[in-house]
């Protein structure tokens, strides 16, 4: 059975940092596209970021770039998203997927909320 | 980059039909497959069309995927809709370095 589950979520104040992972099972984890993807409070999806099974291939949307960086560790099944210089329109649930024919399998999110 | 652009809301009665559709700019919606995602309230999206017309195993065939080339538009359509349908909608398409959400549709049974 295919597992996501992310965490590492929470409150912090702006400009601070978070580091968000996701564990994987059910699937060979190291030939498998991730991605972070997030949904502010009562709004739609904005992907954030894509890495490639060898971490060959590293992507970001234009809001986070410069300030997020994504990484992922096959050895531990895991992937993670260390946020940096945090903003107040960073706050959502993010989730993490698994892209094969689309967004095959999402976990089910961990909230950021940044605020002062 | 390109956008991806879907109307706010469709509203029908359970058992009529209802398209939705998601119209590209900035390039040919038939040059990257695009997706469709299902999320009711409190849940993780999950995926009810995968590259313009296929569907996932689970996903019961009232639901169909397309893309007019004319109109630069992808669309899915939902038949003998029920009230478990009502839920939020996603298109979802890619390029070399980017992947895309539309904004998301509304759709209410009533």
């Amino acid at each position: 059975q295919v597992r996501l589950v992310e965490s590492g979520g929470g409150l912090v104040k702006p400009g601070g940092s978070l580091r968000l992972s996701c564990t994987a099972s059910g699937f060979t984890f190291s030939d498998s596209y991730m991605s972070w993807i997030r949904q502010a409070p009562g709004k739609g999806l904005e992907w954030v970021s894509y890495i490639s099974g060898s971490s060959y291939m590293i992507y970001y949307g234009d809001s986070v770039k410069g300030r997020f960086t994504i990484s992922r560790d096959n050895a531990k099944n895991s992937l993670y998203l260390q946020m940096n210089s945090l903003r107040v329109e960073d706050t959502g649930v993010y989730f993490c997927a698994r892209e094969y024919r689309g967004y095959e399998q999402w976990g089910q999110g961990t909230l950021v909320t940044v605020s002062s | 980059n390109f956008m991806l652009t879907q109307p706010h809301s469709v509203s029908e009665s359970p058992g009529k039909t209802v398209t939705i559709s998601c119209t590209r700019s900035g390039g040919s919606i038939a040059s990257n497959y695009v997706h469709w995602y299902q999320q009711r309230p409190g849940t993780s999206p999950t995926i009810v069309i995968y590259e313009d017309n296929q569907r996932p195993s689970g996903v019961p065939d009232r639901f169909s995927g397309s893309i007019d080339s004319s109109s630069n538009s992808a669309s899915l359509t939902i038949s003998g809709l029920k009230t478990e349908d009502e839920a939020d909608y996603y298109c979802q398409s890619y390029d070399t370095t980017n992947r895309v959400f539309g904004g998301g549709t509304k759709l209410t049974v009533l």
